[in-house]
């Protein structure tokens, strides 16, 4: 989507390595939101930011940590990968209010 | 807790017909309520807002309800398109503890549409 990338589209990783995904936005948008979508669970909400170095828990945060050094950039960090971690991961932008505008996402495969 | 969910899981029209997607929702404070698309190997793409001070709402093909007496809103479209199939999933905001969004939503589990020619 025009505006907000991901970063990589896909990875496979073995279990108990860390892996960080990217979202990279030139929309200038201070707020940033990570979800996770799984069969049967929708999308959940993991992180999100609402400035440079604001940034504050979602509903299954647990496993997982965010960085927001600059504006376009907020990366999602899994510490120590698990199988249950196994999922597709989307960025988004915006506000709520407005629409958010999301990426393409991130198939992650924990092995 | 508060939830947004749907009445339908899967739906399946003939391209021509007109589709209707429900979604109930639990959290009377909600101010607002948003529709996403979501096509195969895609994210969500947003659809149609609608305030909770209004009860319909037209945009191009498609109508939001809103009847607050009953927690419900649904999404039409008028003369499916092959193109309209996806999953489609209703939000509405997800409030902090001190009633703040930061913009959060809250996503149904979504319903698949699928319109065969």
């Amino acid at each position: 989507d025009a505006g907000i990338t991901q970063s990589p589209r896909h990875k496979v990783t073995e279990t108990g390595t860390p892996v960080t995904l990217r979202c990279h936005q030139t929309e200038n948008h201070r707020y940033m939101y990570w979800y996770r979508q799984d069969p049967g669970h929708g999308l959940r909400l993991i992180h999100y930011s609402y400035g440079v170095k604001d940034t504050d828990k979602g509903e299954v945060s647990d496993g997982y940590s965010v960085s927001r050094s600059k504006t376009e950039d907020f990366l999602l960090t899994l510490e120590s990968a698990t199988s249950s971690q196994t999922s597709v991961y989307f960025c988004a932008i915006g506000r709520g209010a407005y629409g958010y505008t999301f990426g393409s996402g991130t198939r992650l495969t924990v092995v | 807790g508060e939830s947004v969910g749907l009445h339908l899981p899967t739906l399946s029209v003939q391209e021509g017909d007109n589709s209707i997607i429900n979604c109930a929702y639990s959290n009377s404070a909600s101010d607002y309520f948003i529709w996403y698309k979501q096509e195969s190997g895609k994210g969500p793409q947003f659809i149609i807002d609608i305030r909770s001070n209004m009860d319909k709402r037209q945009g191009q093909r498609v109508t939001v309800l809103l009847n607050k007496t009953v927690k419900h809103l649904s999404l039409q479209i008028a003369a499916t398109q092959p193109g309209d199939s996806a999953v489609y999933f209703c939000a509405e905001p997800r409030n902090n503890a001190g009633g703040t969004s930061y913009g959060k939503l809250t996503f149904g589990q979504g319903t698949i549409l699928t319109v065969h020619p």
